[in-house]
């Protein structure tokens, strides 16, 4: 059963510092790795989909990573802003089936 | 259409009553699931579709609930006799063939269910 794994579960960083945040899964047979923020009360918006056969996605700010072997992701948000405030979560589709399973989230705090 | 649409955005029912929640997909997208996200809680997966049909429906709580999707777009999840622990946020998502496929997951904005 595919587990996902995320940390720090918070972390808060004075504007414009770069961070990381951290997911890890245990079954590295994936097709993708998806990257979402979710702000409170809302749904989810898609930032980066990593394809299995890829290293890396850049969108803006920010840099997503992929090590299937080791079973690790990585999303780097570059000179944060206030607004990057959310909470971050991954997901990875369960092996044999459509069902994404997610990550436990990092609520990522930016302080003016 | 451009993204996922969900109505009502908000529903408060009384205990008891039933509800339908409406999911309209992106154009095109074949896939289509149903999650819900408890206060404080993580996503739960409830149904996936692939057209019309659910190959997927191990994530339905009870009997209570049901989903249908007609036309191969628009979805409709049904919870009858609604509970207290029904209350939620429900979020509708479609992929262009399905996340096994390698396509990614578009979120709607989640209808908000309160049932006092």
């Amino acid at each position: 059963k595919q587990e996902v794994t995320q940390i720090p579960a918070a972390l808060s960083v004075p504007e414009g510092e770069n961070l990381v945040l951290n997911c890890s899964f245990t079954d590295s047979a994936i097709y993708n790795l998806q990257w979402f923020r979710q702000d409170p009360g809302k749904g989810l918006t898609s930032l980066l989909l990593i394809q299995s056969s890829q290293r890396e996605q850049t969108s803006g700010r920010l840099n997503a990573s992929l090590d299937k072997s080791s079973g690790r992701s990585t999303l780097y948000i570059a000179a944060s802003q206030p607004g990057d405030s959310a909470t971050y979560l991954c997901a990875v589709p369960a092996t044999g089936n459509e069902k994404l399973t997610f990550g436990t989230g990092t609520r990522l705090t930016i302080i003016p | 259409g451009a993204g996922v649409s969900q109505s009502p955005s908000n529903k408060v029912t009384e205990k008891g009553k039933d509800v339908e929640l409406r999911c309209d997909p992106i154009s095109g997208h074949t896939a289509l699931y149903w999650y819900r996200q408890s206060l404080g809680q993580g996503l739960e997966f409830l149904i996936y579709f692939q057209g019309n049909s659910a190959p997927d429906k191990s994530g339905l709580p009870s009997d209570r609930f049901s989903a249908e999707r007609t036309g191969g777009s628009v979805s409709t999840l049904t919870i009858q006799r609604t509970q207290q622990e029904d209350s939620a946020v429900y979020l509708c998502a479609s992929s262009l063939w399905g996340s096994g496929l390698g396509y990614g997951y578009t979120f709607g904005s989640g209808t908000r269910l309160t049932v006092v």
